[in-house]
């Protein structure tokens, strides 16, 4: 079946980087895009941007614009969403997800990054 | 960007009836090649969504038949039949008919 596995939880100082995987398995990783969503503590769904695995091609929401790169290794069927430049506000959970043409069917369990000085 | 808007934002239910869930898009969401991308996501205490609807209509694979979903444009509804205690958590209209896909709010759905 679909899984799409990410990395553990982070914590990270003001003005660090943080790098989270998402280990997908079960399908065809260059068939379906992996989109990236964040979650702000006790706060709704925020999308940050997609990957094509097949192209590397990238799509990024303008407000993560120049501080999020999301990238893939195919021998490894692994998606990777990196964020630099961290502020306190950053702190969440960040989930990838395989999108079906225009819905997501398939998402990551969470990566719980935390930004504190 | 396409503002999502839920209402209400929290729904006390009796276990056995039905829930209601609207959501307005801030413009219409049929997309150029005349589909409507609107599905609708649940996502339960300290768990990640899961999608219930897609395009507008349609229930994703296992999930069970009291959820329905509805409506055209800007206008949109999410329908519970008979609410179950697993149907407890918070439910998002999400659009991806143009970048950047959005959000609802969440409606909190809880048993009275």
């Amino acid at each position: 079946q679909v899984q799409l596995v990410q990395s553990g939880a982070e914590v990270k100082k003001p003005g660090a980087s943080v790098k989270v995987s998402c280990k997908t398995s079960g399908y065809t990783f260059s068939g379906n895009f992996i989109h990236w969503v964040r979650q702000a503590p006790g706060q709704g769904l925020e999308w940050l941007g997609r990957i094509n695995p097949n192209s590397g091609g990238t799509d990024y929401a303008q407000s993560f614009q120049g501080r999020v790169t999301l990238t893939r290794d195919t021998s490894i069927a692994t998606a990777y969403m990196e964020l630099s430049r961290l502020i306190s506000d950053d702190t969440g959970v960040y989930y990838c997800a395989r999108a079906d043409s225009y819905y997501f069917d398939n998402w990551g369990q969470g990566t719980l990054v935390t930004v504190s000085s | 960007d396409i503002v999502m808007t839920q209402t209400p934002l929290s729904s006390p239910v009796i276990l056995g009836q039905p829930a209601s869930i609207s959501c307005r898009s801030s413009q219409s969401l049929v997309h150029s090649d005349g589909n409507t991308y609107l599905s609708w996501l649940q996502q339960r205490p300290g768990q990640p969504p899961r999608v219930l609807i897609y395009k507008i209509s349609n229930r994703f694979s296992g999930v069970p038949d009291r959820f329905s979903g509805s409506g055209a444009g800007t206008d949109f509804t999410l329908k519970i039949s008979r609410v179950e205690a697993e149907d407890v958590g918070v439910y998002y209209c999400m659009q991806a008919t143009q970048f950047p896909w959005t959000f609802g709010q969440g409606t909190k759905v809880e048993i009275k």
